[in-house]
């Protein structure tokens, strides 16, 4: 059974492009979370979807940045008009029930902005 | 969910055990307690959870204390693969299910780091 997958492991985006990170969730795993680890910083939650809903955004900024998880296929962080702030690592995680005992995380995304 | 203050770092030596503390005086009766830990360059990594009595699995035990105030992780044997961040998360259970129980709170954790 594969682990969470998640693509590109490195990606590098001048200022104002647009930044996309993908998330495979592991197979039978319907939840998805994804947080972001700021250089120095600890992991901060953003933001926890089911299929098609976003059921939990307090930790999404509220610009620039959006999370789908649609019916088929990956789930999707957007960030629009990347900033440098922006850089850090972004992980994502999935589990099988919303109140499972455990997070199963990817390698994460690390997001470079020029 | 709750707060818990762990040490900055720790240090141990190869095949020795650790013990890593965390306090969470002001936890609640429904919290469980979780430890992740994140190798460097990695996601994190679940390790171990418990509510009241003592817990085992491969990878670590979990000592909770008898007034639930504090818990200790314990690795029997550290190795060098060991060196990482340990998180302790409290999670409560009464929002199982809830919109904000997805979400693990990571404080600063523990670095973990192990001399062969």
């Amino acid at each position: 059974n594969a682990g969470v997958m998640q693509n590109p492991r490195h990606l590098v985006r001048r200022r104002g492009q647009e930044a996309r990170l993908r998330c495979s969730p592991m197979k039978g795993h319907s939840h998805v979370y994804w947080y972001r680890q700021l250089p120095e910083e600890g992991l901060k939650f953003m933001v926890y979807l089911q299929k098609e809903n976003i059921i939990d955004e307090s930790g999404m900024p509220k610009e620039r940045f959006s999370a789908e998880f649609p019916k088929e296929g990956p789930s999707i962080l957007r960030i629009q008009q990347v900033v440098r702030g922006d850089s850090a690592a972004y992980f994502c995680a999935s589990s099988p029930l919303p109140g499972a005992y455990e997070q199963y995380f990817g390698p994460g995304t690390r997001l470079t902005v020029t | 969910d709750a707060k818990t203050t762990q040490p900055n770092s720790m240090e141990s030596n190869e095949e020795e055990p650790v013990h890593l503390p965390c306090n969470h005086s002001t936890i609640s009766g429904t919290d469980y307690i979780h430890w992740y830990r994140q190798l460097p360059s990695q996601g994190p990594e679940y390790v171990i959870h418990g509510l009241t009595s003592n817990v085992n699995n491969r990878m670590a035990s979990l000592a909770i204390a008898e007034d639930r105030k504090s818990s200790t992780l314990i690795l029997h044997r550290a190795t060098l693969r060991d060196a990482a961040v340990y998180y302790c998360i409290l999670r409560d259970r009464s929002n199982a299910g809830g919109t904000s129980y997805g979400k693990l709170t990571f404080g600063q954790g523990t670095i973990l780091t192990v001399h062969p």
